[in-house]
């Protein structure tokens, strides 16, 4: 069966600091992989997506992507009390459903 | 404005009533697909669509069906709702392939 692993957390970051989120996952045809940001009770928001190796970053987050490991994680720098929020890992092999992750549940403390 | 509409956004009902949520794209998108959520359980997948007429069983179709007669709408319908399907449900649609999938705002349904 094909999963996809967070640690649910919480995560407790002071502000200003970088939080790194941790997602491995079991399927390795997986090609496309993405983190969601969702706040409580709202819908999920799709904040990056990356598809090779290696980093991809878009403003204050990072994602990275280690295929050999199974591995994928987002950093935000300067974290902010409005990032928190749980964080959701999501891969696919292509067209097939995506695969969520349970989240990590991010606490940014003033 | 591309979006994914849900209805009702919140909707009590009583076991065994039966009962449609409403899921609608405007995004021309071929692939949509139904979750709900439970604390602790994350994110579920229901049923999903390739594309119309075509439909599928995702972890959890137990209680639940779906159509997909026209591309840009794919009701969820409970025949008869029990208390364990009380839940915040979300139906989300793609293109087909590895693009992102969107959300809709979600639809917190309680079954007494």
């Amino acid at each position: 069966q094909k999963e996809v692993e967070q640690n649910s957390g919480p995560l407790s970051v002071p502000e200003g600091a970088i939080a790194s989120l941790n997602c491995t996952y079991s399927d390795r045809g997986s090609q496309s992989f993405f983190w969601y940001r969702q706040y409580s009770g709202k819908s999920p928001e799709l904040i990056m997506s990356i598809y090779s190796n290696g980093d991809k970053e878009d403003g204050r987050f990072t994602a990275q992507l280690n295929k050999a490991s199974q591995y994928v994680s987002l950093l935000i720098r300067d974290s902010q009390p409005s990032d928190s929020a749980t964080y959701l890992c999501a891969v696919t092999p292509g067209n097939t459903p995506l695969v969520f992750g349970k989240g990590t549940r991010l606490s940014v403390i003033a | 404005e591309a979006q994914v509409t849900q209805n009702p956004r919140y909707l009590i009902t009583v076991t065994g009533k039966k009962l449609t949520v409403t899921c609608s794209q405007n995004m021309n998108h071929e692939y949509m697909s139904w979750y709900r959520q439970d604390p602790g359980l994350g994110l579920r997948q229901i049923y999903y669509s390739m594309n119309v007429e075509v439909t599928d069983k995702g972890d959890v179709p137990e209680g639940y069906k779906v159509s997909r007669k026209e591309k840009r709408n794919f009701p969820l319908i409970l025949e008869s709702p029990s208390p364990n399907q009380t839940s915040l449900y979300f139906c989300a649609s793609r293109l087909s392939g590895r693009d992102e999938q969107f959300f809709g705002p979600g639809t917190r349904l309680t079954v007494l």
